[in-house]
Parts: structure tokens; sequence; C-alpha cells
């Protein structure tokens, strides 16, 4: 597709379910970044992938996230046991990277995956 | 400290009226700056980037980088209703690594 793609766009999950959200990138960005936006709040920082390397995972809020992107293209961010604080807009980021002629630092956002745990 | 800030406004300009949003960062080794908008229940989208200290115009935008006070703006020039959203300030932190945002200030014009 044109754009970055986000499944699935809303999730529920009662308080201690495991849940996966899926990215698939623009083709050819070889960089994929995750972001958890809490309402009001600006989007923060989990996770970075430069083709299948994870190079930052320092935003994970704790062991219970885990992202992975093992063919260096569709990534999913796996949270276990959630809890409510977990509920949020999970964004997926795609980019060029540093270095190559097209990077601007742009960043090309999906529609994100909404996740509410009760 | 947070690494990026900005004041959550709400900022209320009058159509037409210029809008000025600020950010300051505190990596002084960060190299190159954004302004995302973001509408309530969509995704943030590029406005701006700046690299250079100074100005750079793109229509009725402008942003401006202060390295030196560590502070990036972005005016708006004849603000119109459409301008009404969230303005996300971003910064790639000096390991390259990770986009920051700040927590985005809420813009509102009215007619």
């Amino acid at each position: 597709g044109a754009g970055v793609s986000q499944s699935p766009r809303y999730k529920v999950a009662k308080r201690g379910q495991d849940v996966a959200l899926r990215c698939d990138p623009i083709s050819g960005h070889v960089s994929l970044f995750w972001y958890q936006q809490a309402l009001g709040q600006g989007p923060e920082f989990l996770t970075y992938f430069q083709n299948e390397a994870q190079l930052d995972k320092s935003g994970l809020p704790s062991d219970r996230f885990f992202a992975e992107r093992p063919e260096g293209s569709v990534s999913t961010l796996k949270i276990q046991r959630t809890q409510q604080e977990d509920s949020a807009v999970y964004l997926c980021a795609s980019s060029h990277p540093p270095r190559q002629r097209e990077y601007t630092g742009e960043l090309f956002f999906g529609e994100g995956s909404r996740l509410t745990v009760l | 400290q947070k690494e990026v800030e900005q004041n959550s406004g709400p900022l209320s300009v009058p159509e037409g009226a210029i809008a000025s949003l600020n950010c300051t960062y505190s990596d002084r080794g960060s190299q190159s700056f954004f302004w995302y908008r973001q509408y309530s229940g969509k995704s943030p989208e590029l406005i701006m980037f700046i690299y250079s200290n100074g100005d750079k115009e793109d229509g009725r935008f402008t942003a401006q980088l202060n390295k030196a006070s560590q502070y990036v703006s972005l005016l708006i020039r004849d603000s119109q209703p459409s301008d009404s959203a969230t303005y996300l300030c971003a910064v790639i932190d000096s390991s390259a690594s990770k986009i920051i945002f700040g927590s985005g200030t809420r813009l509102s014009i009215r007619p």
C-alpha cells in the first residue's frame, strides 16, 4: 500500500490479556518506530528498528512490552498481561534511514491502534 | 525535565492573526527539528522541518531555530479555522536513534 498500515484499529482487552499490534510500513522504508500516545499527550517513543535490528528499545515501559521485526518489514508490538495504564493509541511510523539521500527525518505515521484495557 | 517542552495551551487566536508556538529542548547535541500538526483523532503529519539557525519559510508557516538558546518556534500567518489542531514539536536526539516529541500545543482559531 501507499501508506503505513496498522491493525487492529481498535482493540479492547481485559486486564491481564496479551495483545499484539501489527504495523506494515511504507515499502522501502528501513526505519520503523513505535510510539505510545495517551489522551492529551504527545507521542512517547517506545522503540526503533533499522531493518530487522532493534537499535533502541529504551522507551519500552516494562518487560511486558516486546517488539519485533523479524524480516525487516512488518513489525509487531506485543503487550503481555495488559494493565489499565496501557490504554493508549499505539502509533507506528516509518522513514528512510539517516544518511540515505531521501532522508529528511520525516516520519510517516499509520492511523494508530487504539487499545482500551478494562 | 522533559526533553522537549511545549506550552499545552489552549492557545486561542483570532482568524487572520499570527499564531506563535514555542518549544524548548534539553539535548544540546540535537541537530534536526520538526513541527507536526495533529488533528483530533488523527495521526501527526509533518508541516515543517529546520536544521540550521535562523528562519525557514514555507507559505504561511515560518519555523525559527536558535540552537544557542535551544529554542524552536513556529509562526502561522493569516490563521485559518482549518489551522485549529495540536502542534507537536519534535527533535532528533544526539544519538540519532529516536525522534522525541513534546506534549503538543492546542491551537484554536476563532472566526
